[in-house]
C-alpha cells in the first residue's frame, strides 16, 4: 500500500462550525505533515510530527489543531474558521525526518471552503 | 530562510524536450525535490537530488549544482499528459523535515 489517503474529499463549513480532516497512512512512515495550498500557488507548510510527536508547528492560528493518535493517522481539527481559510489541504508522510532522502508522499487532499 | 526562483511559465511541443531551471538561496541545503502536480491534484514525487550530478528516471532527469544553487529537470520525449505544474522544493538543513516550495513552473504541451 503507497496510498495517503484523505477524507472528505470536500468540506464546507461555516464560519462557527468544528469539523475533523484525516489523513491515513499504511506505509510505516513515521513522518506526516499538513500542508495548505491556495490555488496557482506551491503548498505552504502547516506542522510536521515525528514518531506521533510534533516536531514543527509554523505558526499556524489556533483555530487549527492537529493530533496524531498514532503513527498511521493523522488528524487536522478545524474550529471558528474564516473565509480566508478556504484551500486545499494537503496531508503528506515520509519515512522519516532525518538523515538523507525520504520523499513525501502526498495525499488527493481536501477542498476546504468555509462560507 | 529560502528563497527559491523558477519560471512561471514554459510551452513545448509534443516529443521535444524541455528544461525547468530552479535556482536557490538557502542558509541550510539538505537536498532538492522535484514534484508535478497536475491541476485539482496533489503533488507526485519525481526526484530527489542531494549531491552534485545528474539523476536519471526514465523520461526524467535532474541536475544539481550545490555550489551555483541551480537545479534543473529535464523532460524528454514530452506528451500531453506532462502539462502540469513541477514544483522544485529545497529541503532544509535540519532533521525537522522541512521542506520549502518554489512557486511552480506550468508546463504546458502543444501538440
Amino acid at each position: 500500500d503507497t496510498e495517503v489517503t484523505q477524507t472528505p474529499k470536500h468540506l464546507v463549513m461555516g464560519m462557527t462550525n468544528k469539523k475533523s480532516l484525516k489523513c491515513e497512512q499504511h506505509m510505516g512512515h513515521r513522518a506526516m505533515y499538513w500542508y495548505k495550498q491556495k490555488a496557482k500557488k506551491p503548498p505552504e507548510l502547516m506542522f510536521v510530527y515525528s514518531y506521533e510527536k510534533l516536531s514543527i508547528n509554523e505558526s499556524v492560528p489556533s483555530r487549527f489543531s492537529p493530533e496524531c493518535p498514532n503513527s498511521s493517522l493523522l488528524n487536522l481539527h478545524l474550529h471558528a474558521l474564516q473565509p480566508e481559510d478556504s484551500a486545499l489541504y494537503l496531508c503528506a508522510s515520509s519515512p522519516r525526518l532525518s538523515g538523507q532522502g525520504y520523499e513525501q508522499y502526498f495525499g488527493p487532499g481536501t477542498r476546504l471552503t468555509v462560507t | 530562510g529560502q528563497n527559491i526562483d523558477q519560471p512561471t511559465e514554459m510551452t513545448a511541443t509534443e516529443g521535444a524536450i524541455v528544461q525547468i531551471n530552479c535556482t536557490y538561496q538557502t542558509s541550510g541545503f539538505n537536498g532538492l525535490f522535484w514534484y508535478q502536480q497536475h491541476a485539482g491534484e496533489a503533488p507526485t514525487f519525481l526526484s530527489y537530488n542531494v549531491l552534485d550530478g545528474l539523476e536519471e528516471k526514465g523520461r526524467f532527469s535532474s541536475f544539481l549544482s550545490r555550489s551555483k544553487g541551480y537545479s534543473y529537470l529535464l523532460l524528454k520525449e514530452l506528451q500531453m499528459k506532462d502539462s502540469a505544474s513541477y514544483l522544485c522544493a529545497v529541503r532544509h538543513n535540519t532533521n525537522a523535515g522541512k521542506s520549502t516550495f518554489g512557486d511552480g513552473t506550468t508546463l504546458t504541451v502543444k501538440p
